[in-house]
């Protein structure tokens, strides 16, 4: 099945304490999004890669970091988590020349007490 | 600068009317796409519709419709007969054009939260 997963689902975490959330596609699509979604903002990109080795920054980078070193995965990567960090998290999927829409993942709903 | 506007930040309706989600946009691409993407209780996104600017054509599918008017740079989506189910918070979105590829990047509205009362 064509999906995009990402994990966990859920996370609680301390203020400082490093995470990962990881992001894997099994479409063999070369862009990839993450995008946090926040009450009366709707989603904004955080990073986008628009293939391997090849990332820049979106709208909401501050505090973020991704990394693109194969094709499938696009994990984000927040090393020093603050509380205004706590929000659900998007990964996405395209193929690129061809707007088909994203896929998404379920998202990660994370907060940072 | 792209940007998407959905004014209308929850609609409450009685089971059976009739609905309609604004959405208006604003880009300098002359090509680009609009999406209506869903979000129910449980999270995700389900992705409803995607029109590109050259296609005014209204869509529809069931009870579901779209209407594109690029004079007022609007792309409502209307409900009819809503359901319980339908509620949910609905997202438009914009794609846009970077160096000729339209799919790396979309710009969200802030969401409409629809009510569904039966």
């Amino acid at each position: 099945e064509a999906q995009v997963t990402q994990n966990p689902r859920y996370l609680i975490t301390v203020t400082g304490k490093k995470l990962t959330v990881t992001c894997s596609q099994n479409m063999n699509h070369e862009y990839m999004s993450w995008y946090r979604q926040d009450p009366g903002l709707g989603l904004r990109q955080i990073y986008y890669s628009m293939n391997v080795e090849v990332t820049d920054k979106g709208d909401v980078p501050e505090g973020y970091k991704v990394s693109r070193k194969e094709k499938r995965n696009f994990p984000l990567i927040l090393e020093s988590p603050s509380p205004n960090q706590t929000s659900l998290y998007f990964c996405a999927s395209s193929l690129r020349g061809t707007p088909s829409g994203y896929t998404f993942g379920s998202g990660t709903r994370l907060t940072v007490v | 600068a792209q940007k998407v506007t959905q004014a209308q930040t929850e609609i409450s309706v009685v089971e059976k009317e009739d609905v309609t989600l604004d959405c208006v946009y604003e880009t300098r691409d002359t090509t680009y796409y609009l999406f209506w993407y869903k979000q129910p209780p449980s999270g995700e996104l389900v992705f409803l519709i995607r029109r590109n600017s050259f296609d005014e054509q209204n869509e529809i599918s069931g009870r579901y419709s779209w209407n594109f008017q690029k004079s007022t740079s609007s792309f409502n989506f209307t409900i009819t007969a809503s359901q319980v189910v339908d509620s949910a918070v609905y997202f438009c979105a914009l794609s846009e054009d970077y160096r000729g590829d339209s799919s790396y990047k979309l710009i969200f509205g802030s969401g409409t939260r629809l009510l569904v009362r039966p």
